[in-house]
């Protein structure tokens, strides 16, 4: 069966330092992959998704940045971290496009910068 | 461009009372609908989908039926849990297009 992990589960991070936040998946082969953000008291918002190694796509323009530098694996990143960089992250992953498919999230990364 | 709208929380019910989350939609063609669920402190689980019109998807008691005409996917439950305790939201995704599309949820207080 597959599973996706996320770590840290917490973080704090004080304003202006640098941010890496990983996610893997298992059971699974060239799985899409994204990563949202929830902000408190409201709803999800799509930061990136990719279809293959290498490769990502960017829905908001904003201070992270995201990449896959292997098939199972998607990295959410920052250099300076702001903060309205706080928020709940999670990964999910799908097989195909989510025009069908069901998206299966990790537990998120709690994030809170000072 | 394509859009969830739901009811705003926090809805607060007695256990065993009936459950009505209502979710409209807009959408430039026929999406696929989902209900999500998020327990406190957890990521988000599916709770059930549907992908054309008049589908109806149903899961752990919960209900929704896509419905066209009236653009909504509203969820039901006859009988609610304290267990059920938790936010809802619901989604929508255009086929061909890789990204869901997420109301702000709602939040769900079932007490004793």
């Amino acid at each position: 069966s597959q599973t996706i992990h996320q770590w840290p589960a917490t973080l704090v991070q004080p304003v202006g330092s640098p941010l890496s936040l990983e996610c893997t998946v298992e059971g699974t082969s060239n799985p899409n992959l994204y990563w949202y953000r929830q902000a408190a008291g409201r709803g999800l918002q799509l930061l990136f998704y990719s279809v293959g190694i290498g490769q990502i796509s960017s829905e908001v323009p904003q201070n992270l940045s995201a990449s896959r530098p292997q098939d199972r694996q998607f990295i959410l990143s920052s250099k300076k971290l702001l903060l309205s960089d706080s928020g709940f992250y999670l990964c999910a992953w799908s097989e195909g496009l989510a025009g069908k498919e069901t998206q299966y999230f990790g537990p998120g990364t709690r994030l809170l910068v000072l | 461009g394509d859009s969830v709208t739901q009811m705003e929380g926090p809805v607060t019910l007695s256990e065993e009372a009936f459950l009505t989350i209502n979710c409209t939609y807009t959408a430039t063609g026929y999406p696929s609908l989902f209900w999500y669920v998020q327990y406190p402190g957890e990521g988000l689980q599916l709770l059930l989908k549907a992908t054309k019109a008049d589908d109806k998807g149903s899961n752990k008691g919960f209900e929704a039926t896509y419905r066209k005409e009236t653009t909504s996917f509203h969820l039901e439950k006859g009988s609610v849990q304290v267990s059920d305790s938790a936010v809802y939201f619901c989604a929508l995704s255009e086929p061909g297009y890789n990204k869901l599309i997420f109301g702000a949820g709602t939040r769900l207080a079932v007490h004793p």
